[in-house]
């Protein structure tokens, strides 16, 4: 079935530990995207980019590096962790050569727990 | 600027009783409206959306919202809700911001379907 894969599905990490968090998509869609969800708060992007090769700043992007070496892959890396960003993250995608009317499609997060 | 204001952060229906889940937003352009649901651990879902045309948009599960643009507001509704419909609801608004499709989320709604 398309769509997006993150890994882990969960994960309890020692504050200044480095993490990665992946995300795969197989839609071929150009634009990908990473939020935090916090109760109370909804989604804020992270990151983003629109194609291969750029990635962009998003609403709350402290503390946080994106690489897109190709199409499919876009992952989230934490280089220092800290209890603050204790969240669940998603990984989203959209075919951005449609247009920005198009939606955003979902992975199913990854649960992420800084000690 | 962008916003989503969802009222109401939890709504408890009777199994077969109208679904209303309000969304107000403002927006400097014309939007591009989107509601999605989230099952516990999963991602968000496209329900349905708005962008031209037709103010009254169908969705999938028997969801439809209307674009009021006169009220600002893109409110959700089904006719007799089903104990499936337990879930979280998103409004977010869509628009082209700084090159990268910028969508703001509304907090959520958590609707709780009693039997």
């Amino acid at each position: 079935i398309a769509g997006i894969t993150q890994a882990p599905t969960s994960q309890i990490l020692a504050a200044g530990r480095r993490m990665t968090l992946r995300c795969t998509q197989d839609m071929r869609h150009n634009a990908m995207y990473w939020y935090r969800q916090d109760l109370g708060l909804g989604l804020r992007l992270i990151h983003y980019s629109n194609t291969a090769g750029t990635t962009g700043k998003g609403e709350v992007p402290d503390g946080y590096s994106v690489s897109r070496a190709n199409t499919d892959d876009f992952p989230l890396t934490l280089a220092s962790a800290v209890p603050s960003q204790t969240s669940v993250y998603f990984c989203a995608s959209s075919d951005r050569d449609r247009g920005h009317n198009q939606p955003q499609h979902f992975g199913d997060g990854t649960r992420l727990s800084i000690l | 600027a962008q916003s989503v204001t969802q009222l109401g952060s939890h709504v408890s229906v009777s199994e077969g009783a109208l679904v209303l889940l309000r969304c107000n937003y403002s927006s400097s352009v014309p939007p591009y409206l989107f509601w999605y649901v989230q099952y516990p651990n999963q991602g968000l879902q496209l329900l349905l959306k708005y962008t031209t045309g037709a103010t009254l948009v169908k969705g999938i599960n028997g969801f439809e919202a209307e674009f009021k643009k006169s009220e600002t507001s893109f409110h959700l509704t089904k006719p007799s809700a089903h104990m499936s419909d337990a879930a979280e609801y998103f409004c977010a608004v869509s628009q082209r911001s700084g090159g990268y499709q910028k969508v703001t989320f509304g907090t959520g709604t958590k609707l709780q379907v009693i039997p």
